[in-house]
């Protein structure tokens, strides 16, 4: 079992919608939660950055934090096409310093 | 101010050559990650370099080695180069090691295998 899983998609709204991104783990020792943006032939970008449990907003985007069920959550409003990538969720645990990625979600907004 | 700035960004190579990738940190960084990203799939973990100290290394074989230099820049060397090498290798920089430090990626050296 991988420590993050992540629904691949491809994951196809029209403009305008809400979109919903999630990831699953397993390490009940993971503590910070992030969101990339990886356009095509690009590196990550990063998006959000959470520690623990809750929620967090910054501007359309708002990451949520469930870790007694170990899950996580991207929601993006108002979607437009320039939204669309592959998403990825990553986490790091206390005293872990690497990163631990899903295999990401592909978005494709349709004007 | 720049980012992450990875060279050379794309590279071919033969199987049983080895490659130096080569990555500058974002001004004030000191610490520098390397993935490994095959297509269709998140980046993996290789190695973390802080004051040229490795600080962790991934489960990849002993042909991958990584320094970091003084000015915080960094190499990624990889010996014997198998088919299966062929990915996005990513560079990723950090104020420090510490968890709570989100990592900024750099664009990236495509390494294609023939």
């Amino acid at each position: 079992q991988k420590e993050v899983e992540q629904d691949p998609g491809p994951l196809s709204v029209p403009e305008g919608a809400i979109v919903s991104l999630n990831c699953t783990y397993s390490n009940s020792a993971f503590q910070y939660f992030m969101w990339y943006r990886q356009y095509s032939r690009k590196g990550p970008e990063l998006l959000m950055y959470t520690y623990s449990s809750g929620n967090k907003e910054d501007g359309r985007f708002t990451a949520q934090v469930d870790k007694s069920s170990k899950y996580i959550s991207l929601f993006i409003r108002d979607s437009q096409p320039s939204d669309s990538a592959t998403y990825l969720c990553a986490m790091s645990g206390l005293n872990f310093n690497k990163f631990y990625f899903g295999s990401g979600t592909k978005l494709n907004v349709k004007p | 101010d720049a980012g992450v700035t990875q060279s050379p960004t794309h590279l071919i190579k033969t199987r049983g050559q080895h490659v130096t990738l080569r990555c500058s940190p974002i001004s004030g960084h000191k610490s520098v990650s390397w993935y490994q990203q095959v297509l269709g799939q998140g980046p993996q973990f290789i190695f973390q370099y802080y004051e040229k100290e490795e600080r962790g290394r991934g489960n990849f074989p002993d042909r991958f080695s990584a320094r970091q230099f003084p000015n915080y820049s960094s190499e990624l060397n990889v010996n014997a180069l198998l088919l299966g090498d062929s990915a996005l290798y990513l560079c990723a920089s950090s104020f420090s090691p510490d968890s709570n430090q989100p990592q900024h990626f750099g664009d990236g050296t495509r390494l294609s295998i023939l």
